[in-house]
């Protein structure tokens, strides 16, 4: 089943405590993208990569890591988590050359 | 001013009853238009896709770009108990570095009641 998949699906931590929440897409996408989901903010473009090797800051960067050493992973790193990335989490693929996002099923995170 | 806008609602409307979604948008470059649909505990999940001016329907579900007036809609007939969820707009166009960036709006959301 083509698929992209999350985990964890949900998580409670602590301010300063690094954290990686992992994203894999078994799709063969070049490009992959981590979103966060406020209320009346909507989904926000943290990074995004367009293959292997190739990422770039979206719209709010601060705070978040990323790498692409596979084409089916894209790990979200937090180095030192701080309550204002309280969040629902979405890690989504696409093909290159199309505009049709798969999202991932989420990952809830809060940071105490 | 956000790039996107769009009611957050919520929109309650009865079993039956035509809905009517809307996003405003001020970037001109945007050329490829969608509705993205997402339930309780889901990611979203693609609804619509609609390129420049124009409608395209899908079933109950029509959706509808006025780029004069920078203005997206999304129409659903004979609403269903089973169309509750939250509306996402997303809109996109070539931006910066040759990446086609997708910008959503806030979402709106619906509930039908039977």
């Amino acid at each position: 089943e083509a698929q992209v998949t999350q985990n964890p699906r949900y998580l409670i931590t602590v301010t300063g405590k690094k954290l990686t929440v992992t994203c894999s897409q078994n799709m063969n996408h070049e490009y992959m993208s981590w979103y966060r989901q406020d209320p009346g903010l909507g989904l926000r473009q943290i990074y995004y990569s367009m293959n292997v090797e190739v990422t770039d800051k979206g719209d709010v960067p601060e705070g978040y890591k990323v790498s692409r050493k596979e084409k089916r992973n894209f790990p979200l790193i937090l180095e030192s988590p701080s309550p204002n990335q309280t969040s629902l989490y979405f890690c989504a693929s696409r093909l290159g050359g199309t505009d049709t996002q798969y999202f991932g099923p989420g990952t809830r995170l809060t940071v105490l | 001013q956000k790039e996107v806008e769009q009611d957050p609602g919520p929109l309650s409307v009865p079993e039956g009853a035509i809905v009517s979604l809307n996003c405003t948008y001020s970037n001109s470059a945007f050329q490829y238009f969608m509705w993205y649909r997402q339930y309780s505990r889901k990611g979203p999940e693609l609804l619509m896709y609609t390129y420049s001016s124009g409608n395209k329907e899908d079933g109950r579900f029509t959706a509808q770009v006025d780029k004069s007036s920078k203005y997206i809609s999304l129409f659903i007939r004979d609403s269903q108990p089973s169309d509750s969820a939250t509306y996402l707009c997303a809109m996109s166009g070539m931006f910066s570095g040759g990446y086609n960036k997708l910008i959503f709006g806030a979402g709106t959301r619906l509930a039908v009641h039977p």
